[in-house]
């Protein structure tokens, strides 16, 4: 059974600083991981995706990185800003015959001023 | 152009009532997803649907629970007879279809609350 973990659940740091999100999963079979946002009151909104075939993705300050055979993906937030301030989800879909996707719990990100 | 939306936002019902959550799909979206997510976890996978046609309810909890679509755009997740334990955030997501590079775009979810 798939499991996925995240550590931390909780992160605080000050405005410009770099940091990375980690996200492991039990079985390495996966076909792809997301990485989503979710704000208070939202719904949840995708970051990025990467596909099994691929290492990373990138969006503006986002990059995530993903080691299938080691069941690890980061996210990876260059020069962190206030409004990044959100709770980062990752989820993998196990097979392409399921939509289904298996979510960490998340790590709550607080930046300050 | 609009985005999934649910609703009722908010539900506070009693123990031993049956409960509807409608979910309202992005126009043209194919997949319609229903998680349920506990304070302070991620969402958790309860069905899913293409077109009208229940895919996949592996992720429903017991028999209490059901959930349809019946002309292949809104969908209803149904519980009867709630019990306490059923509080938690009901979240609802589409796809365009269930391909590799089609997301899932979440809506606000319903937060239900079984007293």
């Amino acid at each position: 059974k798939q499991e996925v973990t995240q550590i931390p659940a909780a992160l605080s740091v000050p405005e410009g600083e770099n940091l990375v999100l980690n996200c492991s999963f039990t079985d390495s079979a996966i076909y792809n991981l997301q990485w989503f946002r979710q704000d208070p009151g939202k719904g949840l909104t995708s970051l990025l995706l990467i596909q099994s075939s691929q290492r990373e993705q990138t969006s503006g300050r986002l990059n995530a990185s993903l080691d299938k055979s080691s069941g690890r993906s980061t996210l990876y937030i260059a020069a962190s800003q206030p409004g990044d301030s959100a709770t980062y989800l990752c989820a993998v879909r196990s097979s392409s015959n399921t939509g289904k996707l298996i979510f960490g719990q998340g790590t709550t990100l607080q930046v300050k001023p | 152009g609009a985005g999934v939306s649910q609703s009722p936002r908010y539900k506070v019902t009693k123990r031993g009532q049956d409960v509807a959550l409608r979910c309202d799909p992005i126009s043209g979206h194919v997949s319609l997803y229903w998680y349920r997510q506990a304070l302070g976890q991620g969402p958790e996978f309860l069905t899913y649907f293409n077109y009208e046609a229940q895919q996949d309810k592996s992720g429903l909890p017991n028999d209490r629970f059901s959930a349809e679509r019946p002309e292949g755009s809104i969908s209803t997740l149904t519980i009867q007879r709630t019990e306490q334990r059923d509080s938690a955030m009901y979240r609802c997501a589409s796809s365009f279809q269930q391909g590799a590079w089609d997301t899932q775009y979440f809506g606000p979810g319903t937060r239900l609350t079984v007293l």
